[in-house]
């Protein structure tokens, strides 16, 4: 089955850099999550969106920025980068119909500030 | 405001035997769903089992089984017969509706390193 897919898996960057980050969410997943887990944290809430319209945020800075296209898929654009950038970036999908609640998440994106 | 514990920062067990992972929730919603996650060192997260809120039984997923106790507001996971691959960071998730939003709001615990020891 299809699973969420997020690229690129590994992003290197140096402080005040620009990076961007995409999600591909899985088929017919009217929502779209990314996340921020930083070294031996919990994941912690950005922004979700929910048929291309953003449906609640999180602690995102004002740094950072996302959208979902009308293909569903999905970019978190993150500028001026800080050393405290530095984390696993998830993108997790889910269907609102009929769902239990569950967000499939993908494999994530590790960005590195250097 | 969802709140989830997780108060054990690790835990070991031996191999094949079965061990307890902790998790206390508190939400004021009617309607939620528990999750566990794991992690393995690689990064992914993985899901493991899911509880809603209105289910009277215990969910069950091949080795994994969630002790479900809603007066007490826990939701515990089992892992019975340990493996060394099952080492690994594993989170307690909650999940509610945002009302109007069409979205969930996610609420992580702090996690849960447990490793198998041979």
């Amino acid at each position: 089955a299809a699973g969420v897919i997020q690229s690129p898996r590994h992003l290197i960057k140096e402080k005040r850099e620009t990076a961007t980050l995409k999600c591909y969410p899985i088929p017919r997943h009217d929502t779209v999550y990314w996340y921020q887990q930083g070294p031996g944290q919990d994941p912690q809430f950005l922004i979700s969106f929910y048929e291309k319209m953003q449906s609640d945020k999180g602690s995102i800075p004002d740094r950072f920025s996302a959208q979902q296209f009308s293909d569903y898929h999905s970019e978190l654009n993150m500028s001026s980068l800080e050393l405290g950038d530095s984390a696993l970036y998830f993108c997790a999908s889910s269907r609102t119909q009929g769902a239990t609640g569950e967000l499939f998440f993908g494999e994530g994106s590790r960005l590195t500030v250097l | 405001a969802q709140k989830i514990t997780q108060t054990q920062p690790g835990m070991f067990v031996q191999e094949k035997e079965a061990v307890t992972l902790d998790c206390t929730y508190d939400t004021s919603d009617q309607s939620y769903g528990l999750f566990w996650y794991k992690q393995p060192s690689s990064g992914e997260m993985i899901f493991l089992i899911y509880q809603g809120s209105y289910d009277e039984q215990n969910a069950t997923e091949g080795r994994y089984s969630l002790n479900f106790q809603k007066a007490r507001k826990s939701a515990n996971l089992v892992i019975s017969a340990s493996q060394l691959g099952d080492s690994a960071m594993y989170f307690c998730a909650m999940s509610a509706a945002i009302s109007g939003a069409g979205s969930y709001q996610l609420t992580f615990g702090k996690g849960t390193k447990l490793s198998v020891i041979p």
